[in-house]
């Protein structure tokens, strides 16, 4: 399974873009990167996946460069409510989720 | 739609007491999943089940728990006896069966806070 590292905490400011990266060197073929939101007393929840180049959705872009080696989640305009703890992800089957330790966002006003 | 469900939401209890916790998935998922978060570390998988069928309980950490999933519905995690070291948050999460490539995302619930003194 693909051990990924993330920065272990971030803080910015309300409006501003910020960017997590997450590195996983080892990453299989067939996986994907998926990227979870978890706010406190709350379960995981997902934000983001992606296979190569580049994902967006509502709330987040995901930027995965050609090697694969590395991949950035970024949230647009941060708010406070954007406070929580991040965790990027890296595998293919369902069977089941491998959470390290994420990086915790703390948004000031 | 209603999101994934857990019962209770804190418990405590003394060691040596039984504790069974309940996960509603939500309807339609035949992929369970059960999580635990013991104090200061990292959210861990326990086992997963689709549908009634166990297909995953290599995360169960000893023959203390037991999970059932009776009917491919709800699901309980049994603890007998507690131990100190299973204080932690118990996190169920569900998903649908069957993509073609990628995992699903999974739901989860929002937990089930376990103390046991």
């Amino acid at each position: 399974l693909a051990k990924t590292t993330q920065p272990i905490s971030m803080d910015s400011y309300e409006g501003q873009e910020v960017n997590i990266t997450c590195s996983h060197n080892n990453i299989a073929t067939n996986d994907y990167i998926t990227w979870y939101q978890q706010f406190p007393s709350q379960g995981p929840r997902f934000i983001i996946q992606g296979y190569k180049t580049k994902v967006t959705n509502e709330v987040a872009s995901l930027f995965i460069p050609a090697d694969r080696k590395s991949s950035t989640l970024s949230l647009p305009r941060v708010s406070l409510s954007d406070t929580a703890v991040y965790y990027c992800l890296v595998g293919y089957n369902t069977d089941k989720l491998i959470f390290g330790t994420g990086t915790r966002l703390q948004v000031f006003p | 739609e209603a999101g994934v469900t857990q019962f209770p939401s804190h418990s405590v209890i003394e060691k040596g007491q039984t504790v069974t916790l309940r996960c509603d998935p939500i309807s339609g998922h035949d992929n369970l999943y059960w999580y635990r978060r013991v104090m200061g570390k990292e959210i861990k998988f326990l086992l997963h089940f689709v549908k009634e069928s166990k297909q995953d309980e290599s995360g169960m950490p000893n023959n203390r728990f037991l999970a059932e999933r009776t009917g491919g519905t709800y699901s309980t995690l049994k603890v007998q006896p507690a131990e100190l070291e299973d204080s932690g948050v118990y996190f169920c999460a569900s998903s649908q069966l069957g993509r073609l490539a990628g995992p699903y995302e999974q739901y989860f619930g929002p937990g089930t806070r376990l103390t046991v003194t």
